[in-house]
């Protein structure tokens, strides 16, 4: 079946550290990849997406590259600050059209000043 | 502007009653999802809706209806509450044209956290 596996959290650093939240799926056929940020006490909203094998999303100064060989989409961000305190979802989808989303079980950031 | 909202924010019953959800979005979406949230913060999709037609419904127990009056809204019936349905149930809608085009965002509501005794 189609699954997504994250890494445990939490995962605690101090600001500025580098963040790796690691990311591996399993599906038939080729997914689009997403990572979703849930803020406290609010809803998910997308961070960045790949559509497609060696593509890499960005943003706000997060990355993650769809590595096929690896099924993996881990990701990064360079120098982390207070406000990126959340919790992170890897999703797969395989709908072209009807978009069903397959989440990962989340990972917490707790970033400390 | 509020572009996915759900009612209530909390929601707290005895075992055995019936409750509803209701969802609305004003971003002129044609497909709305509903999702569970349970306390491992794990995140699984019950239905999607597109034009008011069912199309995904993820072997959720009977017990759980959505209604669909229109394209901007997707309510969530629950008959029969049990201590398992005690959850955050999230509201999404995306429109059907842009996934085609390869713009793939869902838009997720606040979350309602249904607290059953």
């Amino acid at each position: 079946g189609n699954s997504v596996t994250q890494m445990e959290g939490p995962v605690t650093l101090s600001e500025e550290a580098f963040l790796t939240i690691n990311c591996t799926y399993t599906a038939t056929g080729y997914p689009s990849l997403f990572w979703y940020v849930q803020y406290p006490g609010e809803g998910l909203q997308l961070l960045l997406k790949a559509t497609k094998a060696d593509d890499k999303g960005s943003n706000k100064g997060f990355e993650a590259t769809y590595r096929k060989e690896t099924t993996s989409f881990h990701l990064e961000k360079g120098s982390v600050q207070v406000s990126d305190s959340a919790v992170y979802f890897c999703a797969l989808s395989l709908s072209s059209g009807f978009q069903k989303l397959v989440f990962g079980t989340g990972t917490r950031l707790l970033v400390s000043p | 502007d509020t572009a996915v909202s759900q009612t209530p924010k909390y929601l707290v019953t005895q075992m055995g009653n019936d409750k509803s959800i209701k969802c609305e979005q004003n971003l002129g979406h044609d497909t709305m999802y509903w999702y569970k949230q349970d306390s491992k913060k794990f995140l699984k999709i019950m239905f999607s809706y597109n034009n008011k037609e069912l199309i995904i419904n993820e072997t959720v127990p009977n017990r759980f209806s959505p209604k669909s009056p229109d394209k901007a809204h997707l309510n969530l019936h629950i008959n029969s509450l049990e201590l398992g349905d005690s959850a955050v149930y999230f509201c999404a809608s995306s429109q059907y044209r842009r996934v085609l085009a390869g713009e793939l965002e869902q838009f997720f509501g606040p979350g309602t956290r249904l607290t059953v005794l």
